[in-house]
């Protein structure tokens, strides 16, 4: 299968509160990317970490990254009605014959309820 | 920039018909993605070009299934013959990196293609 693992798979909270995204990966990375899609429509990028880097803050946005443990969060402080979407992670294989292959994961439907 | 831009937004056809999906990638990016999407599969990497050359293909499903990349502005993804199980969302996505090949950064998805197969 091509899909890394993400927890949880929905997530639903009312406005206001953090969501919390998690994803795992099994192979040494380059980069990890996190991408939101609302229904029906394309992915947009929200972020992207190196395999160097442990936080990166966008807005209400931050990443995290654990190397060790091969996982990363996506956390949304603060959330609106209007981040209800799928959210994924991608993964960016460090391997030579991974070229420019970003693969997806399963992705968490977040919910927020007015 | 327009964005990268897919041809049709939605196609109904039937059982043994020819599909052809089109992508305009944004102009100046050196790689570019076909993604499906499936519930049950979730997104799913066909095949990806950089600077026009298929590099990785291996997630083509089929024989049936065919992509091209004739100049840096355009790519088809060809299904011929479609069959119920293509019944799917079509994404094309590019990128820009201008170096190694092993470095894509952010990836700029299309809206995609709705197919539907009868």
């Amino acid at each position: 299968s091509q899909q890394g693992e993400e927890d949880p798979q929905a997530l639903s909270i009312q406005e206001g509160e953090n969501a919390t995204m998690n994803c795992s990966y099994k192979t040494s990375i380059n980069n990890l990317q996190w991408y939101r899609q609302n229904s029906g429509r394309g992915l947009v990028h929200l972020i992207l970490i190196r395999s160097n880097e442990r936080e990166k803050h966008s807005g209400r946005l931050r990443v995290t990254l654990d190397t060790s443990k091969k996982s990363s969060s996506l956390l949304i402080t603060a959330s609106r009605a209007a981040d209800t979407a799928s959210y994924f992670c991608a993964k960016y294989g460090r391997l030579y014959n991974q070229g420019g292959k970003l693969i997806f994961g399963q992705g968490t439907e977040l919910s927020v309820k007015p | 920039d327009a964005g990268v831009i897919q041809s049709p937004r939605h196609e109904v056809t039937e059982m043994g018909q020819e599909v052809t999906l089109r992508c305009k990638p944004i102009s100046g990016h050196d790689y570019l993605f076909w993604y499906r999407q499936t519930m049950m599969r979730g997104l799913e990497l066909l095949i990806y070009f950089n600077n026009n050359v298929p590099i990785d293909d291996s997630g083509m499903p089929e024989d049936r299934f065919s992509a091209k990349m004739p100049n840096a502005s355009f790519s088809t993804l060809k299904i011929q013959p479609s069959e119920p199980r293509d019944s799917a969302v079509y994404f094309c996505a590019s990128s820009f990196t201008g170096g190694p090949v092993s470095a894509p950064g952010e990836l700029f998805f299309g809206e995609g293609s709705r197919l539907t197969v009868l």
